[in-house]
C-alpha cells in the first residue's frame, strides 16, 4: 500500500520569501503524485500533479514541484510567497486503483 | 473540471442521531469517494462509491455506520449513523475526473460538510 510523509508540520515564512514543502512517498510502482491546498474553511484545491514525463511540473498560483524517483520525493516550491498562500498543504499519492493516500499536511503561516 | 456541491455545509447534531450528507456533481462521473478529515488531521478515505454497485469500504469503516447511496452518475449520499462526539469531522466527497486515455486521474473535492456532534 502507498503512503506519504510530510516531515514539516508547520512552516512560517516571510512574505516575498521562497517556500519549499517536503513530501516523501512510498509506493512500489510509478506513483501518481499530487499537491492540494486547503484554505481555512475551504475544500481542497489541486495545485499540481505528476503522472509521467518531465519531472518538474508547474501548477497554479506560481507553484512547482519536482519528482525525484531516487529520493522518493515530490517537494513543492514557490519562489515568492504571498500572504494569500497561508493555508494547509497536502501531498497525496495515487495508485492504479484510483485511491488517494494523503500526508498529514503542512500548515504554512506567512508573516508580513 | 467537475464542480461539486455538498449539503449541508455544516451541522450540529446530538449523539445517537444520524445525518445524511449529499454530494452533487455537475457532470456524470463514474467514481465518487467519501473522505473524513478529523480535527487537525489529514484526509482518510471512508469508501468508494460507484453507480450500480455496492460501496467499497476501507479498513475501519463499515456500512452499518456509514451507509452510502449512489443512485445515479451525478449524486451520492453518505449517512453518519448513531453519531458520537468522535464522529465530529469534516466529511468530503470527491470525484475522479476521467479523461480518455489518461491514467492516474486527479480527484476534485467538494467544499466539505463540517459536522459537530454534542
Amino acid at each position: 500500500a502507498q503512503s506519504v510523509t510530510q516531515p514539516d508540520i508547520h512552516i512560517t515564512v516571510s512574505e516575498g520569501a521562497s517556500l519549499e514543502l517536503r513530501c516523501n512517498y512510498s509506493y512500489g510502482a510509478t506513483p501518481y503524485l499530487f499537491w492540494y491546498v486547503q484554505s481555512p474553511g475551504q475544500g481542497l484545491q489541486l495545485l499540481l500533479k505528476y503522472f509521467s514525463g518531465d519531472t518538474l511540473v508547474q501548477g497554479i498560483k506560481g507553484f512547482e514541484a519536482e519528482f525525484k524517483r531516487s529520493q522518493s520525493s515530490f517537494n513543492l516550491r514557490k519562489p515568492s510567497v504571498h500572504w494569500s498562500d497561508a493555508a494547509e498543504y497536502f501531498c497525496a499519492v495515487g495508485a492504479r486503483d484510483y485511491k488517494l493516500s494523503f500526508g498529514a499536511g503542512t500548515t504554512v503561516t506567512v508573516r508580513a | 473540471s467537475a464542480v461539486i456541491s455538498q449539503k449541508p455545509s455544516r451541522d450540529i447534531c446530538q449523539r445517537g442521531t444520524s445525518l445524511t450528507i449529499q454530494c452533487q456533481v455537475d457532470s456524470q462521473v463514474t467514481m465518487m469517494f467519501w473522505y473524513r478529515q478529523q480535527p487537525g488531521q489529514s484526509l482518510t478515505l471512508i469508501a468508494t462509491a460507484n453507480q450500480g454497485s455496492e460501496a467499497t469500504y476501507e479498513s475501519g469503516f463499515v456500512i452499518d455506520k456509514f451507509p452510502i447511496s449512489r443512485p445515479n452518475l451525478t449524486f451520492s449520499t453518505l449517512t453518519v449513523s448513531n453519531m458520537s462526539p468522535e464522529d465530529s469531522s469534516i466529511y468530503l466527497c470527491s470525484v475522479e475526473d476521467l479523461e480518455p486515455g489518461l491514467v492516474g486521474n486527479e480527484q476534485f473535492f467538494g467544499p466539505g460538510t463540517r459536522l459537530t456532534v454534542l
